[in-house]
This record gives structure tokens, sequence and C-alpha cells, in this order.
């Protein structure tokens, strides 16, 4: 079975802080991304990497940056944190691009 | 804007009774649906997929249905169980684009 692993499942941080949050794969899947839950706004694509090193912009990525220097792992760094940024992210991983994601839990950030 | 629409925030339906859930899309090169179940605290799971060369999907009680004329899909559940009380997410992609589009999804309550 796919386990996706986000290292919070609750973060406080104040307004311009640099946050990471971090996704770990134990399945080798070439494919992860990082989306963010708002309510009425269902899930929205941050950032995507479809191998290690690299990265591709999603549908909202101002503010948020991404590392993947191993293929496990996949970060998100929020630069300099603001209120907006208050949100549930999720992290997931797919084999190819025909594949279903596999999601994490989620962290759920506020951002004061 | 988005590109995938569940107009329906929340549904209520009695045990062993069929759950119908709506979705609708604007992109006409969206060729790749799926559906996700939420429940709290924990990620979305993979429930059904469905490919534009297929009208209708099933697996056990879920079925999804596909018209892509009227750009719309519909998931339905039959025999609806409490278990099935969650926020479920319409999704769609195009080609071999990773990315996926979601809903702003539909809390369904199955009520004994």
């Amino acid at each position: 079975d796919v386990k996706v692993t986000q290292s919070s499942r609750y973060l406080v941080k104040r307004t311009g802080e640099k946050v990471f949050l971090e996704c770990v794969q134990d399945m080798d899947h070439e494919n992860m991304f990082w989306y963010r839950q708002d309510p009425g706004l269902g899930l929205r694509l941050i950032y995507f990497s479809y191998d290690v090193k690299m990265k591709e912009k999603g549908d909202i990525p101002e503010g948020y940056s991404v590392s993947r220097e191993k293929k496990e792992r996949f970060s998100l760094i929020l630069e300099s944190a603001s209120t907006n940024q208050t949100s549930m992210y999720l992290c997931a991983s797919s084999r190819d691009d025909n594949s279903p994601l596999h999601f994490g839990n989620g962290t759920r950030l506020t951002v004061t | 804007d988005q590109q995938v629409k569940q107009n329906s925030p929340s549904l209520s339906v009695q045990e062993g009774r069929i759950s119908i859930l709506n979705c609708d899309y604007t992109n006409s090169m969206f060729d790749y649906f799926l559906w996700y179940k939420k429940y709290p605290a924990e990620g979305p799971t993979f429930l059904i997929s469905i490919s534009s060369i297929k009208d209708k999907n099933e697996d056990g009680r879920f079925t999804v249905f596909l018209n892509k004329s009227a750009k719309h899909l519909s998931l339905h559940i039959v025999p609806s169980q409490p278990g099935d009380s969650a926020v479920y997410f319409c999704a769609a992609s195009a080609g071999n684009d990773y990315k996926l589009s979601f809903g702003a999804g539909t809390t369904v309550t199955v009520r004994a």
C-alpha cells in the first residue's frame, strides 16, 4: 500500500515566517504534487514535480516554492507566510501521469 | 476560474437509497475523470475513474456516467451506506497533462 507521509498534522506560524512543509512517499513514484484545500474552492494545485530536481508551477504558485532533492521527498516552502496562506495543505504522489494520485493526510497550517 | 464545478455543496440521503453526485466541466480537452472520497482528518482517496472513450464505468456500488456532449458526469452510489458519509471530489485532466483540476466537493451524509 502506498504511503504518503506529511511531517506535521497541524502548524501555527506567524506572519513573515519561513515555513517548510515536508512530504515523503515510499513507493518510488515519479510524480509528486502539492495542493491546498479551501472551503468552496476544492483542491488547487500549487506545484508539482515529475522527477528529481524538476518542478513545475501549478495554478496558484505565488508565495510558494518547492524542493525535490530526492525522489521520495517533496518539500513546500512558504518564503514569508501570510494570513491568506492559512489552509489545509495536501501532498500527493503518482506512479505516472495516467495513475491516480495518492494523498497524505494533510497539514493544517494557520498563519497568525 | 474553476474548470470543474460541483454545484451541490451537500447531499443528504437515507441509508439504502441511491446517492447521485453531479459534476460539470468547461474544458473540452478533458479526457480523463476521477472521483475521490475524503473523510475528515484524512487525505482524499481514489474511488473510481472514467476515460472519455467510455460513457459508463462500474465498480461495485459505485458507477460513474459521462456525458461528453453535455460536459457532465455523475457518480451513483447504490445502495448508500453510513460509511459513505464523506466529501466527494470530482477531478479531470487533459491528455498527458500531469495536472488534475478538482471541483469544490460535495458533502454526502447518509442517514440511518
